[in-house]
């Protein structure tokens, strides 16, 4: 059973215009991540909820911003996509508080800017 | 913020040895290690994980080391399967920062039959 769905799975946008990246989760967990992978490189944290506490990372650039209406989902806005925004963003969960626990992560959307 | 450091970027092995890769990270705060294996275009999935408050886990032909003193971990991978080739990230967290992953840079393992 999926826990952690990501939509679409594959985007394509034009530059400048508009994307939104879906993530559910079906496992009750308190914390949502972003996160961008480019080619051959690690994640990279953009932001996080934690419940409804949103944390951004300190180099997430303002294009990129987040939304979280329940537990269940979290979106990805990027407002104005540019070339270099092209890239796997994966979402991930995590139960909490009161300790660290492991993240489940999504399949991954890959986003294509042309 | 806490900064991962990960060697080697790429490693080769025959099929039947061993594998480590090594991790040192820099907040002393951070207190949980997974490691996690990528093949290509799929996602991270875990495979192994450490709290600060254990020296040493294994799993079968994967385990893992701490030594907190020197804020570095290690992956070590036995027996190695062509299957095993992926790349392996290591990360590191605390719940003082607001459950933050942050994630070495990767390790390419190729093992060859």
């Amino acid at each position: 059973d999926a826990m952690v769905i990501q939509n679409p799975r594959y985007q394509v946008t034009q530059f400048g215009k508009p994307v939104t990246l879906s993530c559910s989760q079906t496992l009750n967990h308190n914390v949502m991540y972003w996160y961008q992978q480019k080619s051959s490189q690690a994640p990279k944290l953009l932001f996080h909820y934690y419940d409804k506490d949103f944390n951004n990372e300190a180099d997430t650039p303002d294009n990129f911003q987040s939304r979280r209406p329940n537990t269940s989902f979290c979106f990805l806005d990027i407002r104005s996509p540019g070339l270099g925004d092209a890239a796997m963003y994966l979402c991930a969960t995590s139960r909490g508080p009161g300790n660290i626990y492991e993240q489940y992560f999504g399949p991954g959307t890959r986003l294509t800017v042309t | 913020g806490e900064n991962v450091e990960q060697h080697p970027s790429t490693l080769s092995v025959q099929e039947g040895d061993s594998a480590v890769i090594k991790c040192t990270y820099s907040d002393s705060a951070s207190n949980y290690f997974p490691w996690y294996k990528q093949e290509l275009g799929k996602r991270p999935q875990l495979i192994i994980d450490i709290r600060s408050n254990v020296g040493e886990k294994k799993d079968q032909r994967i385990a893992v080391t701490l030594n907190k003193t020197a804020k570095h971990f290690s992956l070590h991978i036995t027996e190695t399967q062509p299957e095993d080739s992926a790349v392996y990230f290591c990360a590191a967290s605390t719940r003082n920062t607001g459950n933050q992953f942050y994630f070495g840079t990767g390790t390419s393992l190729t093992v060859i039959p």
